[in-house]
């Protein structure tokens, strides 16, 4: 089945700086990447997606970049505000039995201001 | 309703105690997801229902757990003779159509702990 990794498993940056996240996935037939972002006794939040027939989509400060042939896909967020900290999961799907999708661990970031 | 609504928001149980977590999605959703959430640890998947079947449960722990789902609406997940390795979030989330052309909506959980 699909296995996903989340790098790193926290991050600290300073306000206004730029974070990356990076997930790696393990099966090739997988074909769309959402981003959730978690905040302290809330559920997940999709934040942006990414289909297997684009390499970047953009939503102001936040990017996201897919390489299939290396199966990996990176979050990019640019000039970081305090309420960007949470915990952000990558998650990949196969399409199997519906819409189901298989997460990485998480990364919790935090910006310093 | 305007989003996924979970309930109980936090439950305590003592360890052997049965227990049921209640989920009640976006209306008109037909997909409907429960996935577990670890301290620390990512989402694991549960079962999935389309309507009132559940053509994938291949994430439920053990026969201890179980779910259903009745008018294509609120969901239940039940786990009995609960253990301390039970605690955890537990997180539903729903889709319109179980396609990806429309991405999850969680609620935002209920905290089980077993003492």
């Amino acid at each position: 089945g699909e296995n996903v990794e989340q790098h790193p498993s926290t991050l600290s940056v300073q306000e206004g700086d730029s974070a990356v996240i990076k997930c790696t996935y393990s099966d090739s037939a997988s074909n769309y990447f959402p981003w959730y972002k978690q905040e302290l006794g809330k559920g997940p939040q999709l934040i942006i997606d990414i289909r297997s027939n684009v390499g970047e989509k953009k939503d102001q400060r936040i990017a996201v970049t897919l390489n299939k042939t290396a199966k990996h896909f990176s979050l990019h967020i640019t000039e970081t505000q305090p309420e960007d900290s949470a915990v952000y999961f990558c998650a990949a799907h196969k399409r199997e039995y519906g819409n189901k999708l298989v997460f990485g661990a998480g990364t919790i970031l935090r910006v310093k201001s | 309703g305007a989003g996924v609504s979970q309930s109980p928001s936090n439950k305590v149980t003592e360890k052997g105690k049965d227990v049921e977590l209640r989920c009640d999605p976006i209306s008109g959703h037909t997909a409907l997801y429960w996935y577990r959430q670890s301290l620390g640890q990512g989402l694991e998947f549960l079962i999935y229902f389309q309507g009132n079947s559940a053509p994938d449960k291949s994430g439920l722990p053990s026969d201890r757990f179980s779910a259903e789902r009745t008018g294509g609406s609120v969901s239940t997940l039940t786990i009995q003779r609960t253990q301390q390795e039970d605690s955890a979030v537990y997180l539903c989330a729903s889709s319109l159509d179980g396609t990806t052309n429309y991405g999850y909506t969680f609620g935002s959980g209920t905290r089980l702990t077993v003492v």
